[in-house]
């Protein structure tokens, strides 16, 4: 069955970085985008920027574009998201997703990573 | 970016009720939008897709229509199990996904 498992939970100083990682099983991984979207605390969901991971090729949000990366290990089937110079508004629940084009749903989700950011 | 509203942010409603959730875009997304179901602590969960698709799994209760700017989500008899949040997503001018704000269906 398809999985999408994150790694744990992280408390971060602001200014720091965080790498959130996303491992994928029960299906072909380089067939599938890889999506992130956060969820601050009592907040909607917001789209922070996605991976062909057949390719590599990467999209960002405008509003992280000069923070954000976003890389997969195809040998591994995983996909990482590192965030930096956090700051304290950037305390989330941190999830993946998958979908099978870029104009797809995301209809696999990770269980979320929560990253606190806090002096 | 394209805009997406809900409507209402919330509801109240009990066992048996039809409820139905608005979602507006600020321009046209054909059919590229998607609802999904959000219980506290849970990832979301996907419901319908292309506008009106159920996701395998998802009861038959939830249904969905519309096209271009204006789009509704549907349960025709709530149950327990319902009461989260609904975000309706647009995949149309990908990137970025954009979301509505959420409706939280509440216990009446």
């Amino acid at each position: 069955q398809v999985q999408l498992v994150q790694s744990g939970a992280e408390v971060k100083k602001p200014g720091a970085s965080v790498k959130v990682s996303c491992t994928a099983s029960g299906y072909t991984f380089t067939t599938y985008y890889m999506h992130w979207v956060r969820q601050a605390p009592g907040q909607g969901l917001e789209w922070l920027g996605m991976i062909n991971t057949g390719n590599g090729a990467t999209s960002y949000a405008q509003n992280f574009q000069d923070r954000l990366i976003v890389t997969r290990d195809t040998s591994t089937r995983t996909v990482f998201m590192e965030l930096s110079s956090l700051r304290s508004e950037d305390t989330a629940i941190y999830y993946c997703a998958r979908a099978r084009v870029m104009a797809a749903a995301g209809d696999y989700w990770g269980q979320g990573a929560l990253v606190t950011v806090s002096s | 970016d394209i805009q997406m509203t809900q409507s209402p942010s919330s509801l109240s409603a009990s066992v048996g009720d039809r409820v139905t959730i608005a979602c507006r875009a600020s321009q046209s997304v054909i059919t590229y939008l998607q609802w999904y179901q959000q219980k506290p602590g849970k990832a979301p969960r996907l419901l319908i897709y292309g506008a009106s698709s159920l996701q395998d799994g998802v009861p038959s209760r939830f249904s969905a229509s519309g096209s271009g700017t204006d789009f509704s989500l549907t349960i025709s008899s709530l149950q327990p199990e319902d009461f989260a949040t609904y975000y309706c997503q647009q995949s149309y001018s990908t990137p970025p996904w954009t979301f509505g704000q959420g409706t939280k269906v509440e216990v009446k």
